[in-house]
Parts: structure tokens; sequence; C-alpha cells
């Protein structure tokens, strides 16, 4: 079993509607979480940071941690077809190593 | 600032053969770590260094090296390459004290033929 789970997609949406990318994780240890965004043929750019549970908002991008259920998610508001990318979530595990999901890809269609 | 630069972007090897990627952190970052990313695996990691050391190692086989430089400057090293090397591999440079400000390069795109 992969450390992280991520639904590969993909994923295509209308411009303007919510979207939630979702990622599960077996380590318990995990006590931080990432959001990034891989736009074609670039390094991916990080999106959102939360530590534990609980929420983070950054303008139209919410990222929701439940350790309990080990599920994170990243809710995109008023989505743009700029949005469009892969979207990856990371773990910190032990020894501070990163562990990321495979991505999700989004095209959002004006 | 700068951001991170690697070099090669693109690079196209044969099996059995050997290859040095290069990664320039930003300036004023010690901490430099390397990925390989195939849609399949996703991004994995494979090491980190850390003022000249090795910090964290993943789960990659011997023949996947790197080492940095005084200069923080980052190289990676693959012998006897096989096909399924093949894969965009990315360095992320970070100041070392902060684990989620990690600032990826573009990434060396690496066919093995």
């Amino acid at each position: 079993q992969k450390e992280v789970e991520q639904d590969p997609g993909p994923l295509s949406v209308p411009e303007g509607a919510i979207v939630s990318l979702n990622c599960t994780y077996s380590n318990s240890a995990f006590q931080y979480f990432m959001w990034y965004r891989q736009y074609s043929r670039k390094g991916p750019e990080l999106l959102m940071y939360t530590y534990s549970s609980g929420n983070k908002e950054d303008g139209r991008f919410t990222a929701q941690v439940d350790k309990s259920s080990k599920y994170i998610s990243l809710f995109i508001r008023d989505s743009q077809p700029s949005d469009s990318a892969t979207y990856l979530c990371a773990m910190i595990g032990g020894g501070n190593q990163f562990y990321f999901g495979t991505g999700t890809s989004l095209t959002v269609i004006p | 600032k700068a951001g991170v630069t690697q070099t090669p972007r693109y690079l196209i090897k044969t099996r059995g053969q050997q290859v040095t990627l290069s990664c320039s952190p930003i300036s004023g970052h010690r901490s430099v770590s390397w990925y390989q990313q195939t849609p399949g695996q996703g991004l994995q990691f494979l090491f980190e260094y850390f003022s000249e050391t090795q910090r964290n190692k993943g789960n990659f086989p011997g023949r996947f090296s790197g080492r940095q430089f005084s200069n923080s400057r980052s190289e990676m090293n693959v012998s006897t390459l096989e096909l399924g090397d093949s894969a965009l591999y990315l360095c992320a440079s970070s100041a070392g004290s902060s684990y989620n400000e990690q600032f990826f390069g573009p990434g060396t795109r690496l066919t093995v033929l």
C-alpha cells in the first residue's frame, strides 16, 4: 500500500465550478500537509500548507485536513481556466521526508 | 531572486550509460532535495543534501547517487541506466529549517533508449 493515495483523474469542470481534490494516507504520524500545483513542463509550486487537523483558507483555495480519517482535501472556488494544472498533495513523515501523491490533472473549461 | 535552476533540461541516453544532472538552488538555500517523477509513481524522493551532507535518502538503488558542493549546488548521478529510469528529475531547494518552503526547479527530462 502506498503511503499517499490520490485519484489521478483527469478532472474536467466548467469555469466557475467548485473543485474538490482529495488524498488519503496511511501513516498516522504525518503532521504537515501540503498542496502543490504543477503546470505542464514546470516544477511543482507550493499552494497551501497546513499543520495537523483543521481548515486553512487562502483566497479561492481552502485546504482541509481530517487526521481521524487520514483524509485531506483542497477546494477551489470559482475555478478559472488558469487553474488547469496537476495538483499534488504532499505530507512530511519521519526524518522530514516528503511523500507525494501521484497528482490529479484538472482542466477548467471556459 | 533567481529561482532553482536545473541543467540540462532535456537529455537522451542509452541503456548502460551514466548521466549527471545539476541543480543550483536559490541563493542562500542550503538544502537540496532530488525527486523522480513518473506518470505511474508520481513524485518519489531520492535524497536530500544539507551543507554538503546527505541528510535523508529514499528507497532507490545504489545506482542513484548525489553530492552537494560548498556553494550548495548539487549534482545527481545515475549509473548503468535502465529504461525505467526515464523520468522527470526534479530538484527542490529550501533554507533547510522550514520544510513547508520547498521550491522546485523546472526539472530535467531524461529519456533512456
